[in-house]
């Protein structure tokens, strides 16, 4: 079974904190996503990566950057959190973009106050 | 940019019903998803119909597309408790999955 392995499902943060949620898959699979959800807007894709060290602005990525240093691994990186950001965090990977079905991790439930 | 739109945002059935939801789109498709995510979870997949199919089956699941509409459905036959759920439809996107906003199935038992 792929399995997607979120660091952590719950976080509480300060403002002005730098926050890392990382994120592994085991399928060796070339495309990862981040993705916020919030309640009346669904999901929305804030970075992608379709290969080691490359990284794709998502429709919302102002606030965060990424890091793919290895192919198991993305990092979703808050450079200064805000309570803006306080949202469901959702990591996906998957073997071909949107050809194939998407693998997802649990959520990381992030609160900053 | 969301591209699939769920319809209804809110279902509420009982046990042993059917429970129908549809997604509209915008552009030409390759293939439509459907996910669903019980409350606090990630999104697990359910099916994936290509564009040249038009109804695919998988267990009690029954998804529909018509590319000319551009519109997909998807039917639990026979709806449990544990059914409930949000439910998505999704579509691919330059080497991504563009996500609805989902339909909140609940049913009662």
């Amino acid at each position: 079974d792929v399995k997607v392995t979120q660091s952590s499902r719950y976080l509480v943060k300060r403002t002005g904190e730098k926050v890392f949620l990382e994120c592994v898959q085991d399928m060796d699979h070339e495309n990862m996503f981040w993705y916020r959800q919030d309640p009346g807007l669904g999901l929305r894709l804030i970075y992608f990566s379709y290969d080691v060290k490359m990284k794709e602005k998502g429709d919302i990525p102002e606030g965060y950057s990424v890091s793919r240093e290895k192919k198991e691994r993305f990092s979703l990186i808050l450079e200064s959190a805000s309570t803006n950001q306080t949202s469901m965090y959702l990591c996906a990977s998957s073997p071909f973009g949107g050809l194939t079905e998407a693998f997802f991790g649990q959520g990381t439930r992030l609160t900053v106050v | 940019s969301q591209q699939g739109e769920e319809d209804p945002q809110a279902l509420s059935i009982q046990e042993g019903e059917n429970a129908t939801m549809n997604c509209s789109y915008k552009t030409s498709i390759n293939n439509l998803q459907w996910y669903r995510q019980n409350s606090g979870r990630g999104l697990v997949h359910l099916i994936l119909i290509r564009s040249n199919e038009r109804e695919k089956h998988s267990g009690r699941l029954r998804v529909t597309l018509d590319t000319s509409k551009k519109s997909s459905s998807l039917l639990i036959t026979a709806s449990r408790a544990a059914d409930t759920a949000s439910y998505f439809c999704a579509t691919p996107g330059y080497s991504t999955l563009t996500f609805g906003k989902g339909t909140m199935l609940l049913v009662s038992p």
